[in-house]
């Protein structure tokens, strides 16, 4: 079982509607975690930071992290064509380690007009 | 112009031959790092280095080299490439902050293909 498990999709949806992504892990350590989007030909850029359980607001961006379940989510409200992109999540035990980073494979998501 | 850069961004070549690829940045962080993108597996970290003179292994290195030639360049070799490197190879870039998220700076990627 991999450490952590995101489903890639790809998602479909119309624009304006609200989109869910997500991933699951198994290790309890994790405090920090974070949604990375790439667009097609691009890298990844950061997009939302959490610390450990709760929810953070961006916009129209909401991380959420339940720790009791290990899955942590992102919502994409009135979603937009410009947010079609592979979402990566990624965890750590440690804050600002890279070098023990965890990646997803990424959610691919297509926001159609 | 990108604040990391990426050279070249796409590459042909085959089995055996040298392969180096370059990164520069402009974001003057001291923490650089290759990574390898590839389906199905994801990104995984094959060298990464924290200042000039430090240089560590990460996840996959066997069969790639690094250069740290300064703090903006850092360079990932293939001495003798082969086919299972074909992969999207990506340079990223960190610093300190507070709080420190080690938020990555990703260059574009650059696409090599073994043949």
């Amino acid at each position: 079982q991999k450490e952590v498990e995101q489903d890639p999709g790809p998602l479909s949806v119309p624009e304006g509607a609200i989109v869910s992504l997500n991933c699951t892990y198994s290790n309890s350590a994790f405090q920090y975690f974070m949604w990375y989007r790439q667009y097609s030909r691009k890298g990844p850029e950061l997009l939302m930071y959490t610390y450990s359980s709760g929810n953070k607001e961006d916009g129209r961006f909401t991380a959420q992290v339940d720790k009791s379940s290990k899955y942590i989510s992102l919502f994409i409200r009135d979603s937009q064509p410009s947010d079609s992109a592979t979402y990566l999540c990624a965890m750590s035990a440690e804050g600002g380690n890279n070098r023990k980073l965890i990646w997803g494979l990424g959610t691919s998501l297509a926001v159609n007009p | 112009d990108a604040d990391v850069t990426q050279t070249p961004r796409n590459r042909i070549t085959k089995t055996g031959k040298r392969i180096m690829l370059e990164c520069s940045q402009t974001k003057g962080h001291d923490r650089m790092y290759w990574y390898r993108q590839d389906p199905g597996l994801g990104l995984r970290l094959i060298y990464y280095s924290f200042d000039v003179k430090d240089i560590n292994k990460g996840e996959i290195s066997d069969g790639y080299s690094v250069s740290r030639q300064a703090q903006a360049k850092f360079s990932l070799s293939l001495e003798s490439a082969i086919p299972n490197q074909t992969a999207l190879y990506f340079c990223a870039t960190s610093e300190l902050t507070t709080p420190n998220t080690g938020e990555l700076f990703f260059g574009e990627g650059s696409r090599l293909t073994v043949l």
